[in-house]
């Protein structure tokens, strides 16, 4: 089956320990995304990654980093965890840089973070 | 800058049409998605339009006017499990890809 696979749903971690998220896709799309979603502010893009060792900011992409070693996966770190990070969110790929066919959305995290 | 604007609920009768708009302002336009989401769950794509005109896939249409900074989505022969958000995002191309959503409109189907 064709799908973003996310880890972990549901995370709560304490301020300034280190995590990572991670995304792997199985089909083999060039291009991958990180989204948090906020009530109320919608889907903000944090990194892209049009392919590998290929990443960009998106619009909030401050206190996270990336990386795309592998055409599949795109994990998402967040070196100092901090309160203001507690948010939803969503990896996504999609092939033709995101148009046409649209993202594939992975099931999301849920990050709490105290 | 850049700007999405969609109403941010709407409410509507099982079995009618309901028209969900919005409006956009950006630099580097490519296309314009829409996409619906359940509540709790992952977005899932509806629709891309990239030329002006009226696309239709089955129950659901979405409409794009580049000159206006336009697009709705129209679904018809509303069905309750259609009660989700509709989440309008535009593509663009400046220097870098990037896809921006707007804050969604949240759509009530009532019996």
């Amino acid at each position: 089956e064709a799908q973003v696979t996310q880890n972990p749903r549901y995370l709560i971690t304490v301020t300034g320990k280190k995590l990572t998220v991670t995304c792997s896709q199985n089909m083999n799309h060039e291009y991958m995304s990180w989204y948090r979603q906020d009530p109320g502010l919608g889907l903000r893009q944090i990194y892209y990654s049009m392919n590998v060792e290929v990443t960009d900011k998106g619009d909030v992409p401050e206190g996270y980093k990336v990386s795309r070693k592998e055409k599949r996966n795109f994990p998402l770190i967040l070196e100092s965890p901090s309160p203001n990070q507690t948010s939803l969110y969503f990896c996504a790929s999609s092939t033709v840089r995101g148009g046409g066919y649209g993202y594939t959305f992975g099931s999301g995290t849920r990050l709490t973070v105290v | 800058g850049q700007n999405i604007d969609q109403p941010t609920e709407m409410t509507a009768t099982e079995g009618a049409i309901v028209q969900i708009n919005c409006t956009y302002q950006t630099s580097g336009f490519n296309g314009l998605f829409w996409y619906q989401q359940h509540a709790g769950e992952a977005p899932t794509f509806l629709s891309y339009n990239v030329l002006d005109g009226l696309e239709e896939k089955g129950r659901f249409s979405s409409f794009l006017s580049r000159s206006k900074g336009y697009s709705y989505l129209l679904l018809k022969e509303l069905q309750m499990k259609d009660s989700a958000s509709y989440l309008c995002a535009v593509s663009r191309n400046t220097g870098g890809f990037k896809t921006i959503f707007g804050a969604g409109t949240r759509l009530f189907v009532k019996a």
